[in-house]
């Protein structure tokens, strides 16, 4: 039954590490986004993606890379993970891509890094 | 670059009071949207507002929107204590594109 669902819900790793959060909706929606919150509760979009096509690319190190097999899943690969990449990564969908509707988020990914 | 400015950043009021929350934004938009978030978990909307609306209510809450001062208010009205939680305002569409951005958040505590 979960809209948006990611996983896994927690990721503590060594510094160097690669991983992958996966995430999926059941929404049918066509986009799908990748949102980082920090520790002061901040959310700032990393990715977005519309059809499985790449739309929004914030400046994000190379280092992050989405990958979207089909419009339900929208995955987040991390190579060389830093300290600094510590924080809760969001993934979240919507219906309107063009002056976008709701937006229903994922329980979120704690990623710390040590 | 950030989008949103909330304020208060901390709210505490006793339960049965109203809670009002302001958001600031500085581009254009086509909607702007509060979204909820409870300790450990993701955001749950909660409403949205188009930018040709200047109020809109739905349950014990209501929001306005102001695009002369590119400005928001969220108003909790009779609060409970499970609305406890950070409140985020979010614009969408216009000069942002595709995107959602979002505020700095207002940790509101209803005290019981």
């Amino acid at each position: 039954d979960t809209a948006v669902s990611q996983t896994p819900k927690y990721l503590v790793t060594q510094m160097g590490n690669d991983k992958s959060i996966k995430c999926e909706q059941n929404l049918g929606h066509d986009t799908m986004y990748w949102y980082k919150q920090d520790s002061k509760k901040f959310l700032k979009i990393m990715f977005s993606y519309n059809n499985k096509e790449l739309i929004i690319n914030e400046t994000v190190p190379n280092r992050f890379s989405p990958k979207s097999p089909d419009k339900a899943h929208l995955n987040l690969h991390i190579n060389s993970l830093e300290l600094g990449d510590s924080a809760v990564y969001f993934c979240a969908s919507s219906q309107a891509f063009t002056g976008i509707g709701e937006a229903f988020f994922g329980q979120g990914t704690r990623l710390t890094v040590v | 670059s950030q989008q949103g400015e909330e304020d208060p950043q901390a709210l505490s009021i006793q339960e049965g009071e109203n809670a009002t929350m302001n958001c600031s934004y500085k581009t254009s938009i086509n909607n702007l949207q509060w979204y909820r978030q409870n300790s450990g978990r993701g955001l749950v909307h909660l409403i949205l507002i188009r930018s040709n609306e200047r109020e809109k209510h739905s349950g014990r809450l209501r929001v306005t929107l102001d695009t002369s001062k590119k400005s928001s208010s969220l108003l909790i009205t009779a609060s409970r204590a499970a609305d406890t939680a950070s409140y985020f305002c979010a614009t969408g569409g216009g000069t942002s594109g595709s995107r959602l951005t979002f505020g700095e958040g207002t940790q509101l505590t209803v005290n019981p």
